[in-house]
């Protein structure tokens, strides 16, 4: 079975500050990887994934993430934050066939002050 | 349609009631999926639908709960005597092929008094 660690529940942080929001899984097969991004009483919205090729993939509004096989690790990150990136961020895996089902991480609320 | 549809957006029902939530997927995504998002727990997977079929539906939490798709489209969910316990937002979602990214819908909030 997978499972998927958020290490952080809630991460508070400064405007135009960097911030790292963790995520480990752990799969005894291969994976893609996501993040998603649930802004205030909206659905839930893809951030960027990891499906094979380059460890570093870029997703939207100026977010990356990077793939470390060896730590089974997914970290998200944004060298500069705005105060419109305070939301809710869900870390994923998704098994590679099968019912290729998404097992989320309980998720880390950014919140980004002024 | 443009994206995933689901009705009701808001649903606050007594204990002890049925309950039924719709979900219309994208046009031709023939993988469907229903989630529960409770405060504090993050998305628990519950049902997964290939075509009209449900070749995965561990997560199911007990027979109360039962799920059908029907022309590879429309999905229902149906929550049997409900219980307070049951008060989440259930989220459906789809996905294009394998590899693809889900598009989830704005869910339902069920709220059981």
């Amino acid at each position: 079975a997978q499972s998927v660690t958020q290490l952080d529940s809630q991460v508070p942080v400064f405007e135009e500050a960097p911030v790292e929001l963790r995520c480990n899984y752990s799969s005894s097969v291969s994976v893609y990887l996501f993040w998603y991004v649930q802004y205030p009483n909206q659905g839930l919205q893809l951030l960027l994934k990891y499906l094979s090729g380059s460890t570093l993939v870029k997703g939207i509004n100026g977010f990356e993430a990077e793939f470390n096989k060896s730590q089974t690790s997914f970290h998200l990150r944004k060298p500069s934050v705005h105060i419109s990136d305070t939301a809710e961020y869900f870390c994923a895996v998704q098994t590679q066939g099968g019912s290729e089902k998404l097992v989320f991480g309980k998720g880390t609320k950014l919140t980004v002050n002024p | 349609g443009a994206g995933v549809s689901q009705s009701p957006s808001n649903k606050v029902t007594e204990k002890g009631k049925d309950v039924e939530l719709r979900c219309d997927p994208i046009s031709g995504h023939t993988a469907l999926y229903w989630y529960r998002q409770s405060l504090g727990q993050g998305l628990e997977f519950l049902i997964y639908f290939q075509g009209n079929s449900a070749p995965d539906k561990s997560g199911l939490p007990s027979d109360r709960f039962s799920a059908e798709r029907t022309g590879g489209s429309v999905s229902t969910l149906t929550i049997q005597r409900t219980q307070q316990e049951d008060s989440a937002v259930y989220l459906c979602a789809t996905r294009q092929g394998a590899g693809y990214g889900y598009t989830f819908g704005s869910g339902t909030r069920l709220t059981v008094v």
